[in-house]
């Protein structure tokens, strides 16, 4: 098992770019979470995915996007970049009836210059 | 409303020292807790659990947390720490709305002097 996998580890955008976030679990859990840690901040949670053609927002979703055609993968998209989305993004998902338990990613660091 | 509160942001000890990391919650009913770990470049790795039954609560690494009901705390606990142990630590508890969402305390930063 992988577990939750996220592609790339590091990367850097200019202002107005866009990219997507690739994360993929082989655990077969239905909730699928993004998040973005800053510093002093904690986690925050963007956008989360109850299961595939199914997302809703979280606390910071302004200026993301998400889809979810597959179980395993749920890419976050950030259209425009912006400096404030310089963060630390993890993947993490979890599984009905496993104590609400969440398995993470190794995460992705962007910068936006 | 739901949160978590980690007291303090950075806590430095001694190798060999012991470790108290405080975890404060506010939650309307009784909540299931989390300590996960992080360390350098890595993702959230889960220390230890509470949901149910013994309020002390023993996980990874020699790490216990206990929860205390009439404190709504969650400290987290290691009698001796190790230089391995530099990470940030945070807290979380849950369900938050459903579909196992958690809420993440701010973080606390641990460093371990030789």
């Amino acid at each position: 098992n992988a577990g939750v996998t996220q592609t790339p580890k590091f990367r850097i955008l200019k202002i107005g770019q866009s990219m997507t976030l690739q994360c993929t679990q082989d655990m077969n859990h239905n909730y699928m979470y993004w998040y973005r840690q800053d510093p002093g901040m904690g986690l925050k949670l963007i956008y989360y995915s109850v299961g595939a053609g199914i997302t809703d927002k979280g606390e910071v979703p302004n200026g993301y996007n998400v889809s979810r055609s597959t179980t395993e993968d749920f890419p976050l998209r950030l259209e425009l970049a912006a400096p404030s989305q310089t963060s630390v993004y993890f993947c993490a998902s979890s599984s009905p009836g496993h104590d609400y338990e969440q398995y993470f990613g190794p995460g992705t660091r962007l910068t936006v210059t | 409303a739901q949160s978590v509160t980690q007291p303090d942001i950075h806590i430095t000890v001694s190798e060999g020292a012991s470790l108290e990391l405080r975890c404060n919650y506010s939650y309307g009913a009784t909540p299931y807790l989390f300590w996960y770990v992080q360390s350098p470049g890595q993702g959230l790795q889960l220390l230890l659990k509470y949901f149910s039954g013994d309020t002390l609560v023993q996980g990874i690494k020699g790490f216990e947390a206990e929860f205390k009901r009439s404190q709504s705390s969650f400290n987290l606990r290691k009698p001796s720490v190790h230089w391995s142990d530099a990470a940030e630590y945070f807290c979380a508890v849950g369900p938050s709305g459903g579909y196992n969402k958690l809420i993440f305390g701010a973080g606390t930063r641990l460093a371990v002097h030789p």
